[in-house]
């Protein structure tokens, strides 16, 4: 079946740092989504790409569609403390509007 | 602002005690998914609404049911709570299964005792 690789799996940096996170699949999609889930909390929407090519910015997040529809990474520049939680990459490939979600990137910030 | 609510937050019940999750929207969404998410893994799909039809992922176990009486509100329905369905559920929804945004609300945290 369809299948998203995430990496990697934890990260652990110094407040102001840069990360980069991505999501690798055999199969093409139509649509990457990147989510940030905080302990206890519903994974919030941070980036919609719906292009091959494309590339997203939403304050010092930035996203791209790989050109192949195979792949996706998320950047996050100048890293803060809230910054902490999981990010999760997801991708559906059709009308179905079934997600498929990696495993999940733990990021933490050390001040 | 336009949002997807689930009540309550946390919910405790017993083995074997029937409960329901509860999910309002008001964004006006055609779909709208549950997910069962355990602790540190990616969320599970359950089932979906399109509008009025039902849709079952197919190892989604009998135990589980949803209602769906309107446009705004869904519940997932645990007939026989084990110990192995204490979990986060979550609640999304997304204009139509061909517009694939989803957008999550804050989850429920089931505990079976």
């Amino acid at each position: 079946g369809q299948q998203l690789n995430q990496s990697p799996q934890s990260m652990f940096i110094q407040e102001g740092e840069d990360v980069s996170m991505n999501c690798t699949s055999s199969s093409i999609f139509n649509t990457w989504l990147w989510y940030k889930q905080d302990p206890g909390e519903g994974p919030v929407l941070l980036i919609a790409l719906y292009k091959a090519g494309e590339l997203t910015s939403n304050g010092r997040l930035t996203a791209q569609f790989g050109i192949t529809r195979k792949d996706s990474f998320l950047n996050i520049s100048a890293s803060i403390p809230s910054d902490v939680g999981i990010y999760f990459c997801a991708a559906t490939s059709g009308n179905t509007g079934k997600l498929i979600f990696g495993q999940g990137t733990t990021l933490q910030v050390k001040p | 602002d336009a949002m997807v609510i689930q009540n309550p937050r946390y919910q405790v019940t017993q083995f074997g005690k029937p409960v329901t999750l509860s999910c309002s929207q008001t964004l006006n969404h055609n779909v709208m998914y549950w997910y069962q998410q355990k602790s540190s893994q990616a969320p599970k799909l359950l089932f979906h609404y399109y509008d009025k039809d039902f849709n079952n992922e197919a190892d989604t176990p009998d135990n589980f049911q949803s209602r769906r009486p309107n446009t705004s509100f869904c519940f997932l329905d645990i007939r026989s709570p084990g110990l192995g369905d204490a979990a986060m559920y979550l609640c999304a929804t997304s204009r139509g299964p061909g517009i694939d945004t989803q957008y999550f609300g804050p989850g429920t945290r089931l505990t079976v005792l």
